[in-house]
C-alpha cells in the first residue's frame, strides 16, 4: 500500500450521470493530483492542487470538476462525460512546494471508468 | 526503448537475468527523473529517482543510469524475479515546473521461469 487511497476501485456510468471520485492520502502530503491513463499511452496529468489551492489544469474539459477540501482529500466530479473518458484516473500525492524540491508522486490504486 | 502508440515495446527476460530497461527523454533541460512499476489492476509504483546532477544511482537490485548527453535514461534490474513482472515507465520533470512530470508509455516486461 503506497498511502493514497481511491474510491470506487471500479465505477461504470452513462453519458447522463454524475458521479465522484474520491482519493485520500495518508502521507502527509501537501500536493496532490489527477491523472488519466488510457490503455497503452502514457499518463496524462489533469489537475494539480499544492497546499489546496489549483496550481495547473491541463486543458482539461469542463466535465471534469476538481475539488480539494484540505490537504488529504481530492474529489474529481463527473458529468455528461463521454464514451473516449472511459481510462483509469489516478490520485498521486507528494511533499508540496518547496523551491528546489524533488518531490517524487505516490499513487493510488486508480478508478476503472467506463462510461456507456 | 518507450514509444507512443497502442503497442508497449515488450522485453521477456528469464528468471535470474539482468534486465534493462531503456527510456528517452525529450527535453534536455529536465533536472529529475523517476522511474515507475506499475502492476496490472495497480496504480504506479517509485521504483527509483534520479537527479540531473548524477549519473547514477542504485537501490535494492535496481540502477537507473542516466545519460544527458544524449537524452537517456535506463533502468537495471539485477536477477530479475517473477514478481518483477510489470510495466514500467520513466517520468521527467518539465523544466521550470515543479510537480509537472512528463511520462512515457512504459515497457512491459515478462519474466520467464
Amino acid at each position: 500500500e503506497t498511502g493514497v487511497t481511491q474510491t470506487p476501485r471500479h465505477l461504470v456510468m452513462g453519458m447522463t450521470n454524475k458521479k465522484s471520485l474520491k482519493c485520500e492520502q495518508h502521507l502527509g502530503h501537501n500536493a496532490m493530483y489527477w491523472y488519466k491513463q488510457s490503455a497503452k499511452k502514457p499518463l496524462e496529468l489533469m489537475f494539480v492542487y499544492n497546499f489546496k489551492e489549483q496550481t495547473e489544469n491541463n486543458s482539461v474539459p469542463s466535465r471534469f470538476s476538481p475539488e480539494c477540501p484540505n490537504s488529504s482529500h481530492l474529489f474529481l466530479h463527473l458529468h455528461t462525460l463521454q464514451p473516449e473518458d472511459s481510462a483509469l484516473y489516478l490520485c498521486a500525492s507528494s511533499l508540496g512546494d518547496h523551491t528546489g524540491s524533488y518531490n517524487e508522486q505516490f499513487f493510488g490504486p486508480g478508478t476503472r471508468l467506463t462510461v456507456l | 526503448g518507450e514509444s507512443v502508440g497502442l503497442h508497449l515495446p515488450t522485453l521477456s527476460v528469464q528468471e535470474g537475468d539482468n534486465s534493462i530497461i531503456n527510456c528517452a527523454y525529450s527535453n534536455s533541460a529536465s533536472d529529475y527523473f523517476i522511474w515507475y512499476k506499475q502492476e496490472s489492476g495497480k496504480g504506479p509504483q517509485f521504483i527509483i529517482d534520479i537527479r540531473s546532477n548524477m549519473d547514477k544511482r542504485q537501490g535494492q537490485r535496481v540502477t537507473v543510469l542516466l545519460n544527458k548527453t544524449v537524452k537517456h535514461l535506463s533502468l537495471q534490474i539485477a536477477a530479475t524475479q517473477p514478481g518483477d513482472s510489470a510495466v514500467y515507465f520513466c517520468a521527467e520533470r518539465i523544466p521550470a515546473s515543479w510537480g509537472k512530470f512528463q511520462f512515457g508509455a512504459g515497457t512491459q516486461v515478462v519474466v520467464t521461469p
